[in-house]
């Protein structure tokens, strides 16, 4: 049952600390997405991969956040100092370039004291 | 203007009632359309997709396409209370290849309660 995998699942915080989230996506797929959602905003897509290259990360506060794919297994989103509005559940989701369904994974529900 | 917009609901309806979810979007040259579910707690699914005007059933489920009128629509026939949920519009933008595709961009999302 091929899924994506995400960790940690829940991430409590204090305002300042870095925080790491793991995304595992389905073998085979090439493309790669973070999102957030929150009450306010919805889902908003942060970060874009296609092929491990970072295809757009316009939605991404790039002053303190990163996103990488070291291996085409393994991606990840960085926060550094993590903020109190950075609470919020990030989701990893992956697919195929062409392909029509973006499967998401069970989400980080992260929060920053 | 939000790029994606829905009615704002909650929307409750009785079982076995038609439940009809609307959605506009902006953006006049994009090309895909899907409706995913989300339950409480829970990530995104996939219910539906549709790139061509007109209607496309599956199941209890048919999604309309209007692009003159940037409208999307969800029909949801025989409503259960397992249909409980919030659903999410999700459009795609348009360059098949460039850098926009793949990319969703979503709605705020309409809250569906159905209720014995």
């Amino acid at each position: 049952d091929a899924r994506v995998t995400q960790t940690p699942r829940h991430k409590v915080t204090e305002m300042g600390q870095e925080v790491t989230m793991r995304c595992q996506p389905i073998l085979g797929h090439n493309t790669v997405f973070w999102y957030r959602q929150t009450m306010m905003q919805g889902l908003e897509l942060l970060a874009y991969f296609r092929n491990r290259a970072p295809l757009d990360d316009s939605g991404m506060p790039k002053d303190r956040f990163s996103a990488e794919m070291p291996d085409a297994t393994l991606a990840t989103l960085k926060i550094q100092p993590s903020e109190p509005r950075d609470s919020a559940v990030y989701f990893c989701a992956s697919g195929l370039l062409l392909g029509v369904e973006q499967f998401f994974g069970p989400g980080t529900r992260l929060t920053v004291l | 203007q939000k790029e994606v917009e829905q009615n704002s609901g909650p929307l409750s309806v009785p079982e076995g009632a038609i439940a009809s979810l609307n959605c506009t979007y902006s953006d006049r040259g994009s090309q895909s359309f899907f409706w995913y579910r989300q339950y409480s707690g829970k990530s995104p699914e996939l219910i539906m997709f549709i790139y061509s005007n007109g209607d496309k059933e599956d199941g209890r489920f048919t999604a309309q396409l209007n692009k003159a009128s940037q409208y999307v629509s969800l029909l949801i026939r025989d409503s259960q209370p397992s249909d409980s949920a919030t659903y999410l519009c999700a459009v795609m933008g348009r360059n098949a290849g460039g850098t926009s595709y793949g990319k969703l961009t979503f709605g705020q999302g309409t809250i569906l309660t159905v209720h014995p």
